[in-house]
């Protein structure tokens, strides 16, 4: 199966900062076949791009997914509040699916 | 709008038995494929079963392989999982998603959106 390794495990920024998430695939992933969740304390995980950089429906564009193969980056152009959140990437170009461990965001 | 709301976890002695529930509404739930995603307490998320619209496709997690089996009622708009000879490992929130439109959605494809999910425990 595909291991995705995140990194770094936790973020420390402040609100207006650029955030760059990085996740790391064990082998290539078909298709660009990667997607990010944002996940809040206590809630389910929501779908933020999929496609490795295709924004899904009402997620801000200040949320940016790129990368190809075995590398690829979610970037957060300047941080609002609410987005000190985890992240998780998620494979689906083969089977099992597969997460990434997660990048926390938080408040410095 | 699409709801998911799941149902029937709770506090289960290893090798016992548990059936989750996952009611759905605002999409036409047959013609979707579904799945069921599990998280460890602090931990990260792991894909558990996926079952095809008309449940013709039905794959499992290793882990789970043999001990769980994911169904649907078209009719009640429901998912549904059973488990069986539940391990202290299996304790997690169950999430019920809803797949991608697709051919291949029943196997690949993100998980959009998520139900609130259900609380699995399985202790002495």
């Amino acid at each position: 199966e595909v291991v995705l390794t995140q990194s770094p495990g936790t973020l420390s920024l402040s609100p207006g900062e650029r955030a760059t998430l990085s996740c790391r695939a064990s082998q290539s992933v078909s298709s660009s076949y990667l997607a990010w969740y944002q996940q809040k304390p206590g809630q389910a995980p929501r779908l933020l791009i999929y496609g490795a950089s295709s924004r899904a429906t009402g997620i801000p564009d200040r949320f940016s997914g790129s990368g190809s193969g075995t590398d690829f980056t979610l970037t957060i152009s300047r941080l609002e509040p609410e987005d000190f959140a985890v992240y998780f990437c998620q494979q689906y170009g083969s089977s099992p699916r597969t997460f990434g461990q997660g990048t926390k965001v938080e408040i410095k | 709008e699409v709801q998911l709301v799941e149902s029937g976890g709770g506090l289960v002695k290893p090798g016992g038995s548990l059936r989750l529930s996952c009611a759905a509404s605002g999409f036409t739930f047959s013609s979707y494929s579904m799945n069921w995603v599990r998280q460890a307490p602090g931990k990260g998320l792991e894909w558990v079963s996926s079952i095809s619209s008309s449940s013709s496709y039905i794959y499992y997690a290793d882990s789970v392989k043999g001990r769980f089996t994911i169904s649907r009622d078209n009719a009640k708009n429901s998912l549904y999982l059973q488990m069986n000879s539940l391990r202290a490992e299996d304790t997690a929130v169950y999430y019920c998603a809803k797949a991608c439109s697709g051919p291949t959605c029943y196997l690949l494809g993100w998980f959009d959106p998520w139900g609130q999910g259900t609380l699995v425990t399985v202790s002495s």
